[in-house]
């Protein structure tokens, strides 16, 4: 079946420590790749996106993510995280079967440690 | 730019109630999203709309949600008769590039 799976629902990091957030999605074809980031009391926000060419994405906020074909994942990292980085994260994917579509995984929450 | 508008922000209902939800996406945006946000869970696609016309409408539970989009503009989301499962955020998204879309603060929906 086709899906987007996040393996982590929360993950507890110190302020400055570095993160990585999992995903891994499963079609017949690579799809394109996103990161979305929803604070609390805000809208989903758009981190960065990933098409083609060069595996390593470079997104907002300091986030960066690397597609890896033969994992089939598309992890989300940061070298040094601020506590304003508390938040849900979502992996999504679109162009499945060539359409403007967007489905979410179930989402990863960072909380941030002092 | 303006962002896209979602009206109410909370709604209380009962069950068998019915509700609407309304959204008025960025100008210009030809795609347009309708998502489910179950606490604790990543948003579930409803429906989307490219222009006024249904591209994907097969996790709609169709017995009691309906939606449309008028003149390829705004669009309304509506749920009749409401469950108690029904309860959840329900988030208006829209979109002029693959994958780039702008999302909604969200209608709160609670059934009681």
């Amino acid at each position: 079946a086709q899906s987007v799976t996040q393996p982590d629902i929360h993950i507890t990091v110190s302020e400055g420590a570095s993160l990585e957030l999992r995903c891994n999605y499963s079609y017949g074809a690579t799809p394109y790749l996103f990161w979305y980031v929803q604070s609390p009391g805000q809208g989903l926000q758009l981190l960065l996106k990933y098409f083609s060419g060069d595996t390593l994405v470079q997104g907002i906020k300091g986030f960066e993510a690397e597609f890896k074909r033969s994992q089939s994942s598309f992890n989300l990292r940061k070298p040094s995280v601020h506590w304003s980085d508390a938040a849900e994260y979502f992996c999504a994917v679109s162009g499945i079967g060539g359409a403007n579509n967007l489905f979410f995984g179930t989402g990863t929450r960072l909380t941030v440690i002092p | 730019e303006a962002g896209v508008a979602q009206s109410p922000r909370y709604k209380i209902i009962e069950k068998r109630q019915s509700v609407a939800f309304w959204c008025n996406p960025i100008s210009g945006h030809a795609t347009l999203y309708w998502y489910q946000q179950i606490l604790g869970q990543g948003p579930k696609l409803l429906i989307q709309f490219q222009n006024n016309g249904v591209v994907d409408d097969s996790q709609l539970p169709k017995d009691r949600f309906s939606a449309e989009r008028l003149k390829g503009v705004d669009s309304t989301l509506k749920i009749q008769p409401a469950k108690l499962e029904d309860s959840a955020v329900y988030l208006c998204a829209s979109s002029l590039e693959v994958g780039r879309a702008f999302f909604g603060q969200g209608t709160r929906l609670t059934v009681v």
